[in-house]
């Protein structure tokens, strides 16, 4: 079974830009949740899909969005970037989401200038 | 809102030396995962554990679920080179935010062959 792949893998934008990142899960995974992961902040959870939906979310602010198709592909955007959203953005997915394992992606590193 | 102590923060030992390290929160966990992260990678998954008590290896690597729900301790032994990286916990807790997965820091573990 193929794992999750996130692309892009790397990626510079401007202050100000949106930025739209994407993440497959593994084959028959329906569960995708997105990471923030920064140096000082450590890993912080963005929001989780579930069958299109949004199941969670964490405390960032609403320029950060996704979600999530019918093949269980999801996307994330960050609209207006600021210097801080510098980082490495983390997909993972799981089968139900709810007690299961969660297996990542190898990030997208994100570095806005 | 819930935290976790992830200890030590950074250990360096000696090739054939064994590791310990450990997490505890503020709150039950339902659910207790174990991740190791090589640089410029996503983090993969070592131990999921489900059950207060329970004790599972994976090769060098045993972890366990404490008693009282709010701790996990991994061990790796006979440590070796390829053993360099960071070490995440990651718990899921009983109520509220079911597919939210909660990070400790990291513990960097450095090995001297």
């Amino acid at each position: 079974k193929a794992g999750v792949t996130q692309t892009p893998r790397y990626l510079i934008k401007t202050r100000g830009q949106q930025v739209t990142l994407s993440c497959s899960p593994i084959s028959g995974h329906r569960s995708v949740s997105w990471y923030q992961q920064t140096p000082g902040q450590g890993l912080q959870f963005l929001f989780e899909y579930f069958s299109e939906t949004q199941r969670n979310k964490g405390n960032f602010p609403g320029r950060f969005s996704g979600r999530q198709f019918s093949n269980s592909r999801s996307e994330m955007n960050v609209s207006t970037l600021e210097l801080g959203d510098s980082a490495l953005y983390l997909c993972a997915s799981s089968e139900q989401g709810r007690g299961t394992e969660a297996f990542f992606g190898q990030g997208t590193r994100l570095t806005v200038v | 809102g819930q935290q976790l102590n992830q200890s030590p923060q950074s250990m360096f030992i000696q090739e054939g030396e064994d590791v310990s390290m450990n997490c505890t929160s503020s709150s039950i966990f339902n659910t207790w995962l174990w991740y190791k992260q090589d640089p410029g990678e996503g983090p993969v998954l070592l131990i999921a554990l489900y059950k207060a008590g329970e004790l599972t290896s994976n090769g060098r690597l045993t972890a366990q679920f404490g008693i009282t729900r709010k701790d996990s301790f991994l061990n790796i032994s006979a440590s070796i080179p390829s053993d360099v990286g960071i070490y995440f916990c990651a718990g899921r807790s009983l109520g509220g935010s079911q597919g939210n997965l909660i990070f400790g820091k990291g513990t960097k573990l450095s090995v001297k062959p």
